[in-house]
This record gives structure tokens, C-alpha cells and sequence, in this order.
């Protein structure tokens, strides 16, 4: 069973358009992490958000922190080709225990 | 931020022989390494998590014999897969969570900083 379904697995757009991923769980995260991932490499975080109805920017990309800390979403607003990659979220289930949980990720590849 | 190298990158080895994987953090004290393992379009399972100078906290299924992790050091853990078999073949990532000054800024006991990750093929 996985704890956290992320969706779509994968996404095709053309450069310009926005998109928007999705992290969901039955469980409460104290806190939870978008990353992304390019081929052969590690996971680089992006954002750590904590508090439930948090919303954070980073240029062009926007995560919300549901208000039940329960699911996370990821906005990009105009996608660029340099942003193809595959994005990671994965959630910490208690506070202080540095555990993670992955989502499955979700490809995104952005067509010029 | 933090950074966490691995070595090696690549290694390929032959069916039966053991691999060492190494996970420094170059810039600050690592009190706590994980280890991931992740297969072809899959996500980050994780294996163990140590601490430094105590033994390995394995995951339910992952055979702590097979997997030996080492965490000496607050700059250093290593992964050994003894035994090789073609089905270890994966994607080690490691992972490292501590404090200190790193890259200018202070890092967070809470966030982990992901090693590049080791690609290993047993033949």
C-alpha cells in the first residue's frame, strides 16, 4: 500500500502552460518535502513546508500544505523546458523522526 | 545548502563479490545517514537509517546482514552489499540530516540532504 499517491506519473506539456501535481495521504505529516530529480542523480529538495494551509513560491513553482496536513500540491506557472524532471514528494510522519515516505513522483516533460 | 557526495558513481561488479558504497558529508555534522534504494521508475525505498556510532535501524524486509552500514564518523557512513546477486542491482541513494555551517547557511536537523546516488550492476 502506498502512503503517499502522487499524481499524475507522468506529464507532457508544451512549454508555457501551467501545471499542477498532487500528493495525498490517509495519514498526518508533520512536515512534507517536494523534490526533484534528474536522471542518475539524487534528489535535490525544493521546499519544506510544515504548517497546515501553508503556501510557499519559489519563482515559478507554488506548494500548498493542505490545512489537515494530509496532501501537498505543486503549481508551476508558465513551465519551462528546464524545468522536465522527475518531482519527488515525500513526508515526514512524526515530528523529529526524520523518516521519510516517498511518493511514487511524477515525470514532467515540458516540450519546447 | 548541504552536500552530501557519494563514491562511487557507477560501480559494476561480478555475482558473488562484495561492494562498498560511501556517503560523506563535506560540509557539516552528519548525526543521522540513510540509506535509499530505487529501482527504474520507481521511488526511494527507504533501507536503514544509522546514527552516528550506533548500530543500523533496518527496514522490515531489508536483510541487515546482506546490507552492512557503517556510520563511524559524523562525515561518513558506508553501505556494503556483501554477496552480490544481479536482483542488488539499484539505485543506492544516501541521505544525511545534522547541523552546522554549511554553504553560508545553517542547516536544519529536520531536512536531508540527498547524496548524487551510486548506480550498482551485478552481473
Amino acid at each position: 500500500t502506498q502512503l503517499l499517491e502522487q499524481s499524475p506519473q507522468f506529464l507532457s506539456i508544451q512549454e508555457g502552460e501551467n501545471l499542477t501535481v498532487y500528493c495525498n495521504s490517509s495519514s498526518v505529516f508533520s512536515s512534507l518535502q517536494w523534490y526533484r530529480q534528474e536522471p542518475g542523480e539524487g534528489p535535490v529538495l525544493l521546499v519544506t513546508v510544515v504548517t497546515g494551509g501553508e503556501v510557499k513560491k519559489l519563482k515559478r513553482l507554488t506548494f500548498q500544505f493542505g490545512d489537515a496536513r494530509k496532501d501537498s500540491s505543486l503549481h508551476i506557472t508558465a513551465a519551462q523546458p528546464g524545468d522536465t524532471g522527475l518531482y519527488l514528494c515525500a513526508g515526514e510522519l512524526g515530528r523529529g523522526s526524520e523518516k521519510l515516505v516517498f511518493g511514487k513522483g511524477t515525470k514532467l516533460t515540458v516540450n519546447p | 545548502g548541504a552536500v552530501v557526495s557519494q563514491h562511487p558513481s557507477r560501480v559494476i561488479c561480478k555475482s558473488g563479490t562484495s561492494v562498498k558504497i560511501e556517503c560523506r558529508s563535506l560540509d557539516f555534522q552528519a548525526t543521522t545517514m540513510f540509506w535509499y534504494r530505487q529501482f527504474p521508475k520507481k521511488s526511494l525505498m527507504l533501507m536503514a537509517t544509522s546514527n552516528e556510532g550506533s548500530k543500523a535501524t533496518y527496514e522490515q524486509g531489508v536483510e541487515k546482514d546482506k546490507f552492512l552500514i557503517n556510520h563511524a564518523s559524523l562525515t561518513l557512513s558506508t553501505l556494503t552489499v556483501t554477496s552480490a546477486h544481479p536482483e542488488d542491482s539499484s539505485f543506492y541513494i544516501c541521505s544525511a540530516s545534522g547541523w552546522g555551517l554549511a554553504g553560508g547557511s545553517q542547516t536544519s536537523t529536520d531536512t536531508q540532504y540527498f547524496g548524487p546516488g551510486t548506480r550498482l550492476t551485478v552481473l
